[in-house]
């Protein structure tokens, strides 16, 4: 079993609309929680960054984290096709700076 | 915020040379950088952690003396690719720990696309 788990879809949605993006993690240790923005042949672009529980919100972007569920979600609101790109999550422990990274998910956004 | 600028974007290379990528933060110091590879359509893959004025730290299987990493001052870390064959073709990305530390999140490169012919 993966530490992180991440559906790598591709998840296609039309404009306007409500985007959920999701990762599982099994180690209960982890307490930073970030979500990244990858176009393609470029960089990840950071979004959001949460640490411990709790939600966190910027502009159309909110993030949850329920450590309980071991479980963070990305949401988009008011989709548009230029959020069409692949969504990285990654989390890492107090301990070690490294991160752990989802599979990332591939986001369409049809206009 | 933090930068972290990358060159090259992008390089063509023959088989059996050497290729020098370079990763540096614009307005921080950075003594943690990291170092990963990315497969198309598949997610980052850390090589190696590097930390400024010491010895980087490299995952397991990854070769140390093939991917050479010097992160000689506060600014600047490189990944030299020794004798590069083809099947080292791939997105290369850095990273850095910016100066607030993780709170602020990682900033990354722009990445740099290696093909081997």
């Amino acid at each position: 079993q993966k530490e992180v788990e991440q559906d790598p879809g591709p998840l296609s949605v039309p404009e306007g609309a409500i985007v959920s993006l999701n990762c599982t993690y099994s180690n209960s240790a982890f307490q930073y929680f970030m979500w990244y923005r990858q176009y393609s042949r470029k960089g990840p672009e950071l979004l959001m960054y949460t640490y411990s529980s709790g939600n966190k919100e910027d502009g159309r972007f909110t993030a949850q984290v329920d450590k309980s569920s071991k479980y963070i979600s990305l949401f988009i609101r008011d989709s548009q096709p230029s959020d069409s790109a692949t969504y990285l999550c990654a989390m890492s422990d107090a301990s070690n700076y490294q991160l752990i990274w989802g599979a990332g998910t591939k986001l369409i956004i049809k206009p | 915020g933090a930068v972290v600028s990358q060159h090259p974007s992008w390089v063509i290379c023959k088989s059996g040379t050497s290729v020098k990528i370079e990763c540096r933060s614009l307005d921080f110091q950075a003594t943690t950088m990291f170092w990963y590879r990315q497969f198309p359509k598949k997610s980052l893959m850390l090589m190696a952690t590097s930390n400024e004025g010491s010895k980087a730290t490299y995952e397991q299987g990854v070769e140390k003396d093939k991917f050479l990493i010097n992160h000689a001052s506060l600014t600047l870390s490189t990944l030299t690719v020794t004798s590069a064959h083809p099947e080292d073709s791939s997105f290369y990305i850095c990273s850095a720990l910016p100066p607030l530390g993780r709170e602020m999140g990682y900033t990354f490169g722009s990445g740099t696309r290696l093909t081997v012919v």
